[in-house]
């Protein structure tokens, strides 16, 4: 199994450009979520899902939208880029409802 | 409320050392979680805990739900090069909402070899 992969492992935006982070999990989990990662903040959730087709918004939703379109994949878009959205973004998944597992992350920066 | 207190948020420690960590919550919950971020990778579960009181281990890893439910300790025990990292604790959300964690801003350890 892979686990929980993301794509791209990073990228480079100018302010106003769009996006989509993709997030792929091959554990069957109904739960998957994305995070931001900052210095000092530790991890904010940004969007959340319960199961396919569904999402909901976390701590800190602003600037970001997201489907799942799909059990295994959840994507995360940025419509206008900002450099406040430079950060790591990380995608996890779960079922047993506690337990998260995590991708390996993505490292976004905007200029 | 909703915030985690986790402390300290950074040690540097002589390999061989013990190491102690915890999170504390001004409110009671029903879950408390331990991960560790190498450097570049994502977070990757340690240790889960259910009841409180219960102490579980993990190798040389030790961890506890404390009694009153505000609170979860993390020991390493004789640490090594490869424990250095980002040590979070995590906690369920109360009511409906338990699949969702709230994170602790996470201890740093360096260990000097």
């Amino acid at each position: 199994n892979a686990g929980v992969t993301q794509t791209p492992k990073f990228r480079v935006l100018k302010t106003g450009q769009s996006m989509t982070l993709l997030c792929a999990q091959d554990m069957n989990h109904e739960y998957m979520y994305w995070y931001r990662q900052d210095p000092g903040m530790g991890l904010r959730l940004i969007h959340y899902s319960v199961g396919e087709g569904t999402t909901a918004k976390g701590e800190v939703p602003d600037g970001y939208n997201v489907s799942r379109l799909k059990k295994q994949n959840f994507l995360l878009g940025l419509e206008s880029a900002a450099p406040s959205q430079t950060s790591v973004y990380f995608c996890a998944s779960g079922d047993f409802p506690y337990e998260q597992y995590f991708g390996p992350g993505t490292r976004l920066t905007v200029t | 409320g909703q915030q985690l207190n986790q402390s300290p948020q950074s040690m540097f420690i002589q390999e061989g050392e013990d190491v102690s960590m915890n999170c504390t919550s001004s409110s009671i919950f029903n879950t408390w979680l331990w991960y560790k971020q190498d450097p570049g990778e994502g977070p990757v579960l340690l240790i889960a805990l259910y009841k409180a009181g219960e102490l579980t281990s993990n190798g040389r890893l030790t961890a506890q739900f404390g009694i009153t439910r505000k609170d979860s300790f993390l020991n390493i025990s004789a640490s090594i090069p490869s424990d250095v990292g980002i040590y979070f604790c995590a906690r369920t959300n109360s009511g409906g909402s338990n699949y969702k964690l709230t994170f602790g801003k996470g201890t740093l350890l360096t260990v000097n070899p």
